[in-house]
């Protein structure tokens, strides 16, 4: 089974541009969750999705949104950057079982620098 | 708001110690309890715990969940050198509302174990 892929692995961009991170989930997971994780505040929940719907968000500004397609890859834009959204964005993939959460597989992460 | 608290922060050991690394938490509607270790990389799941599973056990690893006292300890036995990381604890609630229910995660700031030839 291939593990989760995401993409960029890095990237940098300058205060106020937008980004777009993509996360491809294991094969026969649909629940994806995102999390933003830098030195300061650790690893922080931004939100899940299920079947192309967003189960739960964490407690980010409304800069941070995301979506699910229906082959349950998943992206997360963040846009009108800020240089506190330097941090490396975690994907990971879900195992549920009754909607309860079983395993969980991350992603290597894309490492986001904000000039 | 939901609380995860890991202690220590950080721990030095020798090879061939036993740790025990501690997290507690202030949750409404808990569901389970995960452990994580992470190096330089991507977080790896390491144990989840529920009320119907209290006690998990792999290889050197074990872990406990004390529901009265709203605790977990993760035990590492015979440490070895590649054992040194962060390990990172989270606790899942159900939440409900209109339209459907969900589950959030919150961690705690993790603890890095460093450990010594």
């Amino acid at each position: 089974k291939a593990g989760v892929t995401q993409t960029p692995r890095y990237l940098i961009k300058t205060r106020g541009q937008q980004v777009t991170l993509s996360c491809s989930p294991i094969s026969g997971h649909r629940s994806v969750s995102w999390y933003q994780q830098t030195p300061g505040q650790g690893l922080q929940f931004l939100f899940e999705y299920f079947s192309e719907t967003q189960r739960n968000k964490g407690n980010f500004p409304g800069r941070f949104s995301g979506r699910q397609f229906s082959n349950s890859r998943s992206e997360m834009n963040v846009s009108t950057l800020e240089l506190g959204d330097s941090a490396l964005y975690l994907c990971a993939s879900n195992e549920r079982s009754s909607g309860a959460q079983e395993t969980q597989y991350f992603g290597p992460g894309t490492r986001l620098l904000v000039l | 708001e939901d609380k995860v608290v890991q202690s220590p922060l950080s721990l030095v050991v020798h090879e061939g110690d036993t740790v025990t690394l501690n997290c507690s938490y202030e949750v409404t509607n808990f569901r389970s309890l995960l452990w994580y270790k992470q190096e330089k990389k991507a977080p790896t799941f390491l144990f989840m715990l529920t009320s119907s599973g209290i006690e998990k056990k792999s290889g050197r690893l074990s872990s406990i969940l004390d529901k009265k006292e709203l605790s977990s300890i993760l035990n590492i036995t015979a440490t070895q050198t590649g054992d040194s990381a962060i390990y990172l604890c989270a606790v899942e609630r159900f939440g409900s509302r209109s339209g459907g229910s969900n589950y959030k995660l919150t961690f705690g700031k993790g603890t890095l174990l460093t450990v010594n030839p």
